[in-house]
């Protein structure tokens, strides 16, 4: 099954420390894209990135966090000196065009992040 | 901007039940419209969808009909069984970019 992996699938940190959020989009998608999903809501858009670019990071903190997607290997989410507000569902999805011509987006399981 | 408004959940229904999720937009062009499916631990999986007015969209006995005259795209379901028990999310895209708008997403608990 060549779905979208997301890695690890829970995380648990304590206040202040890094956490790491790894995605590898399906096999032949460019496009990936991050969400979070706080408890009891829906999904709210973070960042958009291409290989080696990111194309919209409107919807991500301007501290503390980052992402990237290099030409190998997996997209990354990356938050620096976690904060308690930081727990949540991290969902990663893929596509093979921008996802907004077909709609069509596949996400992974998700990582939960538990801040301590 | 465009939107997407769902019913307010959860909703709670018996086993063989009739099941609706309202679901209504705001667009200025012409919208593509989707269903996506979050199981409880797991990520959405695309439920169905439909690209134009009149279509409807249908998978796993759920189907929702896109109706531009009222904005709406209802998912409907003639009878619902433990296993439906989901979050249920709406959602348009405009083709003009990439995003997609979603709603807040509707819990479905079904009881046996």
């Amino acid at each position: 099954n060549a779905g979208v992996m997301q890695n690890p699938r829970h995380l648990v940190r304590r206040r202040g420390q890094e956490a790491r959020l790894r995605c590898s989009p399906m096999k032949g998608h460019s496009h990936v894209y991050w969400y979070r999903q706080l408890p009891e809501e829906g999904l709210k858009f973070m960042v958009y990135l291409q290989k080696e670019n990111i194309i919209d990071e409107s919807g991500m903190p301007k501290e503390r966090f980052s992402a990237e997607f290099p030409k190998e290997g997996p997209s990354i989410l990356r938050i620096q000196q976690v904060v308690r507000g930081d727990s949540a569902a991290y969902f990663c999805a893929s596509s093979s065009t921008s996802g907004g011509n077909t709609g069509e987006l596949f996400f992974g399981e998700g990582s939960r992040l538990t801040v301590l | 901007g465009d939107s997407v408004t769902q019913m307010e959940g959860p909703v709670t229904l018996s086993e063989e039940a009739f099941l609706t999720i309202n679901c209504t937009y705001t667009a200025t062009g012409y919208p593509s419209l989707f269903w996506y499916v979050q199981y409880p631990g797991e990520g959405l999986q695309l439920l169905l969808k439909a690209t134009k007015a009149d279509d409807k969209g249908s998978n796993k006995g759920f189907e929702a009909t896109y109706r531009k005259e009222t904005t709406s795209f209802h998912l409907e379901k003639g009878s619902v069984q433990v296993s439906d028990s989901a979050v249920y999310f709406c959602a348009l895209s405009d083709g003009s970019n990439y995003q997609l708008i979603w709603g807040a997403g509707t819990k479905l608990i079904i009881k046996p």
